[in-house]
């Protein structure tokens, strides 16, 4: 298995809503990440996952949590967001945080196209 | 800083050659990426370079690395529909974390 599954692949939510955004991997990769795109702009990383703790957080409105139950998933919890946080969602991982700087670079997923309304 | 330019657009006749540039400014970055990214999808990893090459040839794409000038660039041989995409530079920054290049959108038509 060499790919990431993130589910769903689209959400529409309301403002009040709680959601929450998942991603698997079963290639034994040890790093995880969660990457923003809006449109026709290149995606901005969100938070880093090494070892299953979480290592970078790009000052993230807390309106977003992360969680990585294992080391196969990954998910993002969604509460009271606004219509600009409208995105694809990109899920990657990678064999492992201190060697991204290798020629594995990271595997992605297809994304959740989130639309708040 | 960590800066990544491209140009936006770049339109090609199918069969010819398309080259996508990019310029970074993190001379510690070890290795350099090319992603494509199709409508409505995530990223696809297409080839990469390590600092110290010049070149990487794999298949249709060729790679060109000018350190000194921090210059990248990607060339597609006998360019095709299915080629039609967003093409992202990506350096590591020398940190943990890819940096992204603003994208372009490569454009084929028959």
């Amino acid at each position: 298995d060499t790919e990431v599954t993130q589910t769903p692949k689209h959400l529409v939510m309301g403002m009040t809503n709680k959601k929450s955004l998942k991603c698997e991997q079963h290639m034994g990769h040890r790093a995880m990440y969660w990457y923003k795109q809006k449109a026709k702009k290149p995606p901005e990383l969100m938070f880093v996952y090494s070892y299953e703790k979480l290592s970078i957080n790009e000052s993230v409105p807390s309106r977003f949590s992360p969680e990585c139950p294992n080391s196969s998933l990954l998910n993002l919890h969604l509460h009271a967001l606004q219509p600009e946080d409208s995105a694809l969602y990109l899920c990657a991982s990678s064999q492992d945080r201190h060697r991204v700087n290798t020629n594995y670079g990271y595997t992605f997923g297809s994304g959740t196209r989130l639309t708040v309304v | 800083g960590e800066d990544v330019e491209q140009s936006l657009f770049l339109s090609v006749r199918e069969g010819d050659s398309s080259v996508i540039n990019c310029t970074y400014t993190d001379s510690s970055s070890t290795y350099l990426y090319w992603y494509k990214q199709e409508p409505g999808a995530g990223l696809q990893l297409l080839t990469y370079i390590f600092s110290n090459m010049d070149m990487k040839q794999d298949q249709r794409l060729t790679v060109l690395l000018n350190k000194k000038d921090k210059h990248l660039s990607l060339r597609i041989a006998d360019t095709q529909t299915g080629d039609s995409a967003i093409y992202f530079c990506a350096e590591s920054g020398g940190t943990d974390k890819l940096i992204f290049g603003t994208g372009t959108r490569l454009q084929v038509f028959p």
